[in-house]
């Protein structure tokens, strides 16, 4: 195991809500990244947070926002829900170390359905 | 951009014999190379980097991979599968340059099934 949590497990929201998924990094980590894997595909990279910043974004729209807490928690919400955000979403926390080149590790995700 | 291809959706092979998932991959400047596996209703596990140094990288589980650059190929390989490799295997990039800020680029994925 990681020690990378998310919560809650599975969700199931209708198109047009609001959801909040949550995510603990694990010890010592203070990045963290939010990934979407639709059934069948790669993880697509959302957003990344360091020291409570968003310093790098994929090709999403503004619906999809975050937080990185102090304590290195984060949290990924996504507004007016679409039927395409049907998807598993995946935390990763890591280290960021000179040249970039530090190691993410995932928690279990989120599956999220949205009718 | 950055891009991964995993040209196989599936790859079947015996236990015991040697088996190979292939991965290229496109991007501006130079490599880093990583190998996930997801095992069903889990996340991602990562097994092997390839930041800079030695083309054959050694990871978990007796997995390795080779970096290419001429063929810009990051090949999984295990000398001798095991059925409980069976799982969906994800391979990842990121260019160097970039940094963490453009998060990893993955493939598609491919279904390893090792059969008895």
């Amino acid at each position: 195991e990681t020690g990378v949590t998310q919560s809650p497990t599975h969700l199931i929201k209708t198109r047009g809500q609001q959801v909040t998924l949550r995510c603990s990094s694990q010890s010592g980590h203070n990045t963290v990244s939010w990934y979407q894997q639709a059934l069948g595909q790669g993880p697509q990279f959302i957003f990344q947070y360091y020291r409570e910043e968003e310093n790098g974004r994929g090709n999403f729209p503004p619906r999809f926002s975050g937080l990185q807490f102090p304590n290195y928690s984060s949290e990924l919400n996504v507004n007016a829900l679409e039927l395409d955000d049907s998807a598993l979403y995946l935390c990763a926390s890591s280290v960021v170390v000179v040249g970039g080149e530090e190691t993410q590790y995932f928690g279990p995700g989120t599956r999220l359905l949205v009718l | 951009a950055q891009s991964v291809a995993q040209p196989e959706d599936q790859v079947n092979v015996a236990e015991g014999n040697p088996l190979t998932v292939k991965c290229t991959y496109s991007v501006s400047g130079n490599p880093y190379l990583f190998w996930y596996v997801q095992y069903p209703n889990r996340g991602l596990q990562f097994l092997l980097k390839y930041i800079t140094g030695d083309n054959l990288v050694k990871g978990s589980y007796g997995f390795e991979a080779e970096f290419n650059k001429s063929q810009t190929s990051f090949h999984l390989k295990k000398p001798s599968a095991l059925v409980s490799d069976s799982a969906l295997y994800f391979c990842a990039v990121r260019d160097m340059i970039r940094g963490g800020a453009d998060g990893l680029t993955f493939g598609k994925g491919t279904h390893l099934i090792i059969q008895p």
